[in-house]
């Protein structure tokens, strides 16, 4: 069975600090990959999408995200975490055939940035 | 624009009895989708609804669980004869589909959070 895994579930970092989120996926057909964020009291919003293309995509807020073929790797990164990045993390992939049409979570990174 | 609209946003309720979740999806998403959220758990799909059809229902854990999409808008999550395990937070996402050739991202509600005492 395709699984996500998300091998940091809790991150504490201070302001200014880098940032990468590991997410990698076992299957091995073609994907869609995303990557979406929960800030306190909010819904799921997408950070970032990649479909096709350019292995590096840039999202909101200056998030960015590495798809690595070879590694089955979607990373998300941020030079310089701000406080307001405090939130909950997903990578989700999409199979493009046989998956039906439904996105498999990762159980999701909790990142905590200190003033 | 409105987003994903999904009610109640907290239900508590004895074991045993039947609920029922509703999602509203943005205006003019054709395809819908529950997945629900269990403490310490990521986001585990349920079903997905393509106008009023699911193609694919495969997430559902047990026949207590159904699901309905009318008019291709409002879909309604039941439980029934729920138990403690199904506590947890429901969520309905929805998106456009495919449209033009790619895959648009689904848009999710804040989900109803759902207690079984």
């Amino acid at each position: 069975a395709q699984s996500v895994s998300q091998h940091n579930h809790h991150v504490i970092l201070s302001e200014a600090a880098s940032l990468e989120l590991g997410c990698n996926y076992s299957y091995g057909g073609t994907v869609n990959l995303f990557w979406y964020v929960q800030y306190p009291g909010q819904h799921l919003q997408l950070l970032l999408k990649y479909f096709s293309g350019d292995p590096l995509v840039k999202g909101i807020k200056g998030f960015e995200a590495e798809f690595i073929k070879s590694k089955f790797s979607f990373n998300l990164r941020k030079p310089s975490v701000q406080w307001s990045d405090t939130a909950e993390y997903f990578c989700a992939v999409k199979k493009l055939t046989g998956g039906g049409n439904k996105l498999t979570f990762g159980t999701g990174t909790q990142l905590k940035v200190e003033l | 624009g409105a987003g994903v609209s999904q009610s109640p946003s907290n239900k508590v309720t004895e074991k045993g009895k039947d609920v029922e979740l509703r999602c509203d999806p943005i205006s003019g998403h054709t395809a819908l989708y529950w997945y629900r959220q269990s403490l310490g758990q990521g986001l585990e799909f349920l079903i997905y609804f393509q106008g009023n059809s699911a193609p694919d229902k495969s997430g559902l854990p047990s026949d207590r669980f159904s699901a309905e999409r009318t008019g291709g808008s409002v879909s309604t999550l039941t439980i029934q004869r729920t138990q403690q395990e199904d506590s947890a937070v429901y969520l309905c996402a929805s998106s456009l589909g495919l449209t033009g050739g790619f895959d648009q991202p689904q848009h999710f509600g804040d989900g109803t959070r759902l207690s079984i005492l």
